[in-house]
């Protein structure tokens, strides 16, 4: 099946210790978005790649960056992780173009921060 | 201020009863999408609404798109405990890119 995948799952990692997260896609979605979700709210929008385009969102710490090698595959770098950065990341892809087409999520990576 | 108020934030009830969940904003959109997001899981999507006034059905959930495309509600018939989860409403921000802005979140727990 064709989905979205997350590694790891759950991530441990150290204050100011960087640490990488990845995902995977076998949609072949043009559009790929990296969310943050702290407990009991909602995903908030970090950045987003349109093919290669970045897109990042005026608020997100400078702390946080991506890459994106192909269209398969995209990653979410925390430079300096701090205790406020422990929340579930979410990778999501979408095809191009307007419409009302979903967007389709992986399972997310967990990260605490010790 | 959040774009999208989702009300209640929390509701607790027992199987088989019905209830209604709300997502308002002061602006006006072209679509309105929900979400279900189990624990430890990414959100799926229900349903889009596109047209004011539109009222979809999905089993036992029933969604409205308001007549003036700024508010948007959720109605469940009979609630179970697979219903469990966080409910998200969704609007795209960025035109063109698809970009979700999500909803505060109504999370539900279905008692058996």
């Amino acid at each position: 099946d064709a989905m979205v995948i997350q590694n790891p799952r759950y991530q441990v990692t150290q204050f100011g210790k960087p640490v990488t997260l990845s995902c995977s896609q076998t949609l072949n979605h043009n559009v790929m978005y990296w969310y943050q979700q702290k407990s009991s709210q909602a995903p908030k929008l970090l950045f987003h790649y349109y093919d290669k385009d970045f897109n990042n969102e005026a608020d997100t710490p400078d702390n946080f960056q991506s890459r994106r090698p192909n269209t398969s595959f995209c990653f979410l770098d925390i430079r300096s992780p701090g205790l406020g950065d422990a929340a579930m990341y979410l990778c999501a892809t979408s095809p191009p173009g307007r419409g009302t087409s979903p967007l389709h999520f992986g399972n997310g990576t967990r990260l605490t921060v010790t | 201020t959040q774009l999208l108020e989702q009300s209640p934030q929390f509701l607790s009830i027992q199987e088989g009863e019905n209830l209604t969940v709300y997502c308002n904003s002061s602006s006006v959109f072209s679509s309105l999408q929900w979400y279900r997001q189990e624990p430890g899981e990414g959100p799926v999507l229900l349903v889009t609404v596109v047209t004011g006034g539109e009222v979809k059905k999905l089993k036992r959930l029933t969604f409205q798109f308001g007549d003036a495309r700024k508010d948007s509600s959720l109605h469940i018939t009979a609630a179970q405990p697979g219903d469990t989860g966080l409910y998200l409403c969704a609007v795209s921000t960025h035109t063109g890119r698809r970009a979700l802005t999500f909803g505060s979140g109504t999370r539900l727990q279905v008692q058996p």
